[in-house]
């Protein structure tokens, strides 16, 4: 049980284009979600938590409007990368947390997304 | 957010039992200790939450003392497959769930 899925599993874009990545719990239904980035032999960072149906909270220095994050059900949240740049270039990770969980903060890892921003 | 201290790396051979300690001085009443296991290019993987006292699952076991401000994740017997880097975090039930990742510890299992 307590899994999270990610599509695509890497992706490769030209500068400027928009890339979306999708965040799946697949057996529970998530009322959090959460979307961190990891720079090689970097520790997790915290980008933003989403809620269904409500606007994203996002964290100090991220940009919302480049950084889009729609959480439209409860087993779906997408991040967008819009107009993305060589420096967007990282690893993606979703995560997710819910009734299904050992506890109701314990988060849910996806396999994470590859972004490689030529 | 309570913030954790672990050691940034630690050896050991395979078969030894290994033992990580985590640092949370300014825990919260209502904070979780979870710790979770990375590999190279994927994410994170649960593998131990608890509260109080001790904690022991398939693969793992949390020692956590009386007055919450430190806990220690056990291995037993590692095998080379458990070189990974280990996060230990702190959560609170009732606010947010979010979760501050400290650097972790790079656990190098040598044969």
């Amino acid at each position: 049980g307590a899994v999270v899925s990610q599509h695509p599993s890497w992706v490769i874009c030209k500068s400027g284009t928009s890339v979306k990545i999708e965040c799946r719990s697949l057996d529970f239904q998530a009322t959090t979600m959460f979307w961190y980035r990891q720079f090689p032999k970097q520790s997790l960072m915290l980008m933003a938590t989403s809620n269904e149906g409500s606007k994203a909270t996002y964290e100090q220095g991220v940009e919302k409007d480049k950084f889009l994050i729609n959480h439209a059900s409860l087993t779906l949240s997408t991040l967008t990368v819009t107009s993305a740049h060589p420096e967007d270039s990282s690893f993606y990770i979703c995560s997710a947390s819910g009734p299904g969980g050992a506890t109701p903060e314990t988060q849910y890892f996806g396999p994470g997304t590859r972004l490689l921003v030529l | 957010l309570a913030k954790t201290t672990q050691p940034i790396s630690m050896d050991s051979y395979e078969g030894q039992e290994v033992n990580i300690t985590c640092s949370h001085n300014n825990i919260a009443t209502n904070d979780y200790i979870t710790w979770y296991q990375q590999f190279p290019s994927q994410g994170p993987r649960f593998i131990i939450q608890g509260y109080k006292t001790k904690v022991t699952n398939e693969v793992a076991s949390l020692f956590i003392p009386a007055d919450r401000k430190s806990s220690t994740l056990s291995l037993p017997r590692v095998s080379l497959s458990d070189t990974a880097v280990y996060y230990c975090l702190v959560g609170d039930a009732s606010n947010t769930g979010k979760l501050i990742f400290g650097q972790g510890t790079t656990l190098q299992v040598k044969p």
